[in-house]
């Protein structure tokens, strides 16, 4: 069974601050992996990684992976408050559907 | 970018009643869309894959006589759960690709269920 992990669960930081979030996996035929933002409403796509050592960036944020540690990280940095939501991470594994971690929840202070 | 538009976004139903949620892809073609459900603060929980012409997949633990999912077209899934009672209250996201995925998945706006 594929499986996905988060760390943290939750961040509380003030504006300005970087942050950098977790995701390790466990699956049996990776083809991807990618990072959503939710706020109150469905996922926003932010990344999707297939190749490992390749940083993707977007603004403020950016996105490596790890096949061999089979995990990935995103940072943001500058936080502001509008980064406050939900991070998801999933990863297309081997049924071919994607397998979501439990998210971190990140609140930036103003 | 591809649009996936979910609809209701909010439904407040009596406990027994059924209700149907749409999912379109609006500017492409989905040969498959998956719908997730989602508790507060927990993460999106797969409840079936919806393949337009034959009978969807469900996720183990998921009743299918219960949550009935229709893919008639290429553009149009609908999720309906049938006789609703207060613990189907959740959050339902659909999603959907482009290019067979999953990859890049792209979701509706959610509908918010309620039962009373």
């Amino acid at each position: 069974e594929d499986k996905v992990v988060q760390s943290p669960l939750s961040l509380v930081v003030h504006e300005g601050d970087t942050v950098t979030l977790n995701c390790s996996y466990e699956v049996t035929n990776f083809r991807s992996l990618l990072w959503y933002k939710q706020e109150k409403k469905a996922p926003t796509f932010l990344f999707m990684l297939t190749s490992s050592g390749i940083e993707k960036k977007s603004g403020r944020l950016s996105s490596i992976l790890d096949k061999k540690e089979l995990f990935s990280i995103l940072n943001i940095t500058a936080t502001q408050t509008g980064d406050s939501a939900i991070y998801l991470c999933a990863v297309d594994g081997s049924a071919r559907q994607l397998t979501f971690g439990s998210g971190t929840q990140l609140t930036v202070l103003p | 970018g591809a649009v996936v538009s979910q609809h209701p976004s909010r439904v407040i139903c009596k406990s027994g009643t059924s209700v149907k949620i749409e999912c379109r892809s609006l500017d492409f073609q989905a040969t498959t869309m998956f719908w997730y459900r989602q508790f507060p603060k927990q993460s999106l929980m797969l409840m079936a894959t919806s393949n337009e012409g034959s009978k969807a997949t469900y996720e183990q633990g998921v009743e299918k006589d219960k949550f009935l999912i229709n893919h008639a077209s290429l553009t149009l899934s609908t999720l309906t759960v049938t006789s609703a009672h207060p613990e189907d209250s959740s959050f339902y996201i659909c999603s959907a690709t482009p290019w067979g995925g999953p990859g890049e998945l792209f979701f509706g706006e959610g509908s918010r269920l309620t039962v009373l």
